[in-house]
């Protein structure tokens, strides 16, 4: 089946350590996004990438770094310059063409970070 | 940045009670879209907007893009419990390449 996958679904990690949350799609969606969800919150950008190899900051980028080097993979790390990690982290996807009106954007089902 | 109004931010409804919720903003926009999220879950598409005054449905659930562009609601009739969860509405404008998500209505229903 198509879809997005995040792993773990929950994440425990000590202050001061760096993590690295997995996303994967087989959707061959062109673009990619990671948001944070704090709790009673909606939605904020962290990153996001169009196309292989390149990405682009969102609203709240301080503290995260990305990478993409395949098409299928958006992983991003939680640095230890994060201030407050503890949060639910969700992936997106989307067909991105240039041509393209509709780009809906598709969701993975999150995971939560906990920073003890 | 460009700021979207979602309201009521909560609800509590009885099941079987219609429900209407709706974004608004100052900004013209070319896509609208509604989300459901489940707690603990992703969000998943409900219903996406592409014309001013294009009206959709999917099953209770209808939404409509705002004749001016600067509004959408979406509407659910007879709920049942498991319309339980937080709607987002989100939209952009054509050649953007982000989102703007509302800050969420969370919708509770007492059977």
């Amino acid at each position: 089946d198509g879809g997005i996958t995040q792993s773990p679904k929950y994440l425990f990690r000590k202050e001061g350590q760096n993590v690295t949350l997995s996303c994967e799609q087989n959707l061959n969606h062109d673009a990619m996004y990671w948001y944070r969800q704090d709790p009673g919150q909606g939605l904020r950008l962290i990153y996001y990438s169009q196309i292989v190899n390149d990405f682009q900051k969102g609203d709240i980028a301080e503290g995260y770094s990305v990478s993409r080097e395949k098409k299928e993979s958006f992983p991003l790390t939680v640095t230890s310059a994060q201030k407050n990690p503890t949060a639910f982290y969700l992936c997106a996807s989307s067909i991105d063409k240039r041509e393209f009106l509709y780009n809906e954007q598709f969701f993975g089902p999150g995971t939560r970070l906990t920073v003890l | 940045g460009q700021q979207l109004n979602q309201s009521p931010q909560s609800m509590f409804i009885q099941e079987g009670e219609d429900v209407s919720m709706n974004c608004t903003s100052s900004s013209i926009f070319n896509t609208w879209l509604w989300y459901k999220q489940d707690p603990g879950e992703g969000p998943v598409l409900l219903i996406a907007l592409y014309k001013a005054g294009e009206l959709t449905s999917n099953g209770r659930l209808t939404a409509q893009f705002g004749i001016t562009r600067k509004d959408s609601f979406l509407n659910i009739s007879a709920s049942i419990p498991s319309d339980v969860g937080i709607y987002f509405c989100a939209t952009k404008t054509q050649g953007a390449q982000k989102l703007v998500f509302g800050q969420g209505t969370r919708l509770t229903i007492n059977p």
